[in-house]
């Protein structure tokens, strides 16, 4: 139990496009998700706080209208990231807290790598 | 803001050794205390979690040993295998007394990258 996945798992776009990626719980109700950024060799930085039906909660120094999500389901969020520039190359991982159980434990999705050219 | 402090950066230990993984927290009370694993080009998978009102936690050959009044919790990992070779996220979830609930939100140490030779 607690699977959560994400897709997709890599994308390569142009510079100036925008990249939608998907993170699903797959078997428990999320109410809560967040989004991560990872750069090689690095710690997990957290970006937002996704609440299902609400505003994200963004982290400082995160443009929230460079990355816009979406939680509008229990069990679906999205990252969009918009007008990608190379800078917004990363590791994007997302996680999800199972509301029915331990309010603390976190699940992270596999990761998408995103490569901005 | 809350950090916390994870040493060593990177680790190596012969097959068959214990791995010792420390981390160090801020002031904070009734924290929940998890470590991540994760292997290159995935994402972290939860290892093993400890909550404060225990001072060790063990399973199978990953053991964690929290200590309450220097602020700080350690991963052992007994009998190091190759396939442990990853790297190790600490990581706190701090209780908010005026909300009276956690934070919800974890604050994740730098990372250790753990290398066992065969």
């Amino acid at each position: 139990g607690a699977v959560v996945s994400q897709h997709p798992s890599r994308v390569i776009c142009k510079s100036g496009t925008s990249v939608k990626i998907e993170c699903r719980s797959l078997d428990f109700q999320a109410t809560t998700m967040f989004w991560y950024r990872q750069f090689p060799k690095k710690s997990l930085m957290l970006m937002a706080t996704s609440n299902e039906g609400s505003k994200a909660t963004y982290e400082q120094g995160v443009e929230k209208d460079k990355f816009l999500i979406n939680h509008a389901s229990l069990t679906l969020s999205t990252l969009t990231v918009t007008s990608a520039h190379p800078e917004d190359s990363s590791f994007y991982i997302c996680s999800a807290r199972d509301g029915e159980r331990s309010t603390d434990t976190q699940y992270f999705g596999p990761g998408t790598r995103l490569t901005v050219l | 803001q809350q950090q916390v402090k994870q040493s060593p950066q990177s680790l190596i230990v012969q097959k068959g050794g214990i791995s010792i993984i420390n981390c160090a927290y801020e002031n904070t009370a009734f924290d929940y205390f998890p470590w991540y694993q994760q292997f290159p080009g995935k994402g972290p998978a939860l290892l093993i979690a400890i909550r404060p009102d225990v001072s060790e936690k063990k399973e199978g050959r990953f053991t964690i040993s929290f200590n309450k009044s220097a602020k700080q919790f350690s991963l052992h990992i007994m009998d190091s295998q190759p396939g442990d070779s990853a790297t190790y996220f600490c990581a706190y979830n701090p209780f908010a007394p005026d909300r009276g609930s956690t934070l919800g939100r974890l604050y994740f140490g730098r990372g250790t990258q753990l290398t066992v030779w065969p």
